[in-house]
């Protein structure tokens, strides 16, 4: 069973608009988490992290924000671009210092000029 | 400085065959991971190695898998008697602490024929 999970596999948003990608995950140890973005070939790059003490992290056009309460969280990239179409993948571990991150399946996001 | 590498980008096996995958970390990076994408799936941690201290070798799937770490910089992650469900992608990650930032390669794409 999937402790991560991020139910869209593909998103598709118009040049400009806001992306929301979200992410669920179901173990209530985890208290932080992380967004990795991937472009084709290449590995993934670190974007933004969260821990659970704080409910938002934002970072320029990125915003994540966290529900602990709803097991959820999502990434916000405000405005999209189309250079952020990639796979996103969030990821989720016991704490920071923790090596076993669990990572979800990946979103691709599209962005449309 | 160069970012972590990872050598073969592609190899081809036949099952039953052994492989060997190799991964350099950034230089002064005491933390290194490996993980592996199947397809469709998420990154599945594989191994992690933290300075001279015994490898996390939690997520290996099996007694066929296995790593080494030799001189606290390079890594080398073996898969003995291939079989066609071990055709991934798989990616060497590392960071300067346990608590930092992983740093991905561009992964080694294993195919068993």
């Amino acid at each position: 069973d999937q402790q991560v999970k991020q139910n869209s596999p593909s998103l598709s948003v118009q040049e400009g608009r806001i992306s929301i990608l979200n992410c669920d995950y179901t173990n209530s140890m985890f208290d932080y988490f992380l967004w990795y973005k991937k472009y084709p070939a290449e590995g993934p790059t670190f974007l933004i992290s969260i821990s659970s003490i704080k409910d938002k992290n934002e970072d320029g056009r990125f915003t994540v924000f966290l529900n602990k309460s709803a097991k959820h969280l999502s990434l916000h990239i405000v405005p999209s671009q189309p250079g952020d179409s990639a796979v996103y993948f969030c990821a989720a571990s016991g704490s920071r210092y923790g090596q076993n991150f669990v990572f979800g399946p990946g979103t691709r996001l599209s962005v449309l000029p | 400085g160069a970012g972590v590498s990872q050598s073969p980008s592609n190899k081809v096996t036949e099952k039953g065959k052994d492989v060997e995958l190799r991964c350099d970390p950034i230089s002064g990076h005491t933390a290194l991971y490996w993980y592996r994408q199947s397809l469709g799936q998420g990154l599945e941690f594989l191994i992690y190695f933290q300075g001279n201290s015994a490898p996390d070798k939690s997520g290996l799937p099996s007694d066929r898998f296995s790593a080494e770490r030799t001189g606290g910089s390079v890594s080398t992650l073996t898969i003995q008697r291939t079989q066609q469900e071990d055709s991934a992608v798989y990616l060497c990650a590392s960071s300067q602490s346990s608590a930092d930032t992983q740093y991905f390669g561009p992964g080694t794409r294993l195919t068993v024929l």
